[in-house]
């Protein structure tokens, strides 16, 4: 298993211009869920879906959309970049198993996002 | 909404010291998550506490919840280079799992 895999690594973007961050994991998870980390905030949770066709917002969704069409797949998408979602970007993906809990997540390695 | 609080915030330590990080919740815990992050790669799921007392322990790593389950401590004994990082908890809400800001830990040789 190639466990949750995220592209690109490294992005720089103008101030205005779109792009989409892409997500995908291959251990037939269905919850997924976006993170932004920045100095001193911790993670911060954008996005997160519990399943195919199902996604809700979580504490900083502004700028930010997301779809979840297949169950393997969740993407980003900036619709008009700023400097203030400059940026290291994580997408993770849990199971519930008995004992271990809904929020077992596994991380993927992360996306830095520069705005200018 | 619940907000967790990591202390310190960053910690140097030499080689082969104890230290400890503590997580505590302004609400009552019912699950909570330690991760851990070296520097410029995603987290790592270390352990998970529901049960108030609980304690539990990976290699040299112990996590304890308190009784109240209001509050986590992560101990780290005799450290070694390997243990450096970022340790984030988690605390899970409605279908949400919500970060305390991160302690960075530093060790020394």
């Amino acid at each position: 298993n190639a466990g949750v895999t995220q592209t690109p690594k490294f992005q720089v973007l103008k101030t205005g211009q779109s792009m989409t961050l892409q997500c995908a994991q291959d251990m037939n998870h269905e919850y997924m869920s976006w993170y932004r980390q920045d100095p001193g905030m911790g993670l911060r949770l954008i996005h997160y879906s519990v399943g195919a066709g199902i996604t809700d917002q979580g504490e900083v969704p502004n700028g930010y959309n997301v779809s979840r069409s297949t169950t393997e797949d969740f993407p980003l998408r900036l619709l008009s970049a700023a400097p203030s979602q400059t940026s290291v970007y994580f997408c993770a993906s849990s199971y519930a198993t008995p004992g271990q809990g809904l929020w077992t997540q596994y991380f993927g390695p992360g996306t830095r996002l520069l705005v200018l | 909404s619940q907000e967790l609080e990591q202390s310190p915030q960053s910690l140097i330590v030499q080689e082969g010291k104890n230290l400890t990080i503590n997580c505590t919740s302004s609400k009552t815990l019912y699950g909570l998550y330690w991760y851990k992050q070296k520097y410029g790669e995603g987290l790592i799921f270390l352990m998970m506490l529901q049960k108030g007392g609980e304690e539990k322990s990976h290699e040299k790593i112990t996590a304890k919840l308190d009784e109240k389950k209001q509050q986590s401590s992560l101990h780290i004994t005799a450290s070694q280079p390997s243990h450096a990082g970022i340790y984030l908890c988690g605390a899970e809400g409605a279908q949400k799992l919500v970060f305390g800001q991160g302690t960075r830990l530093t060790i020394n040789p």
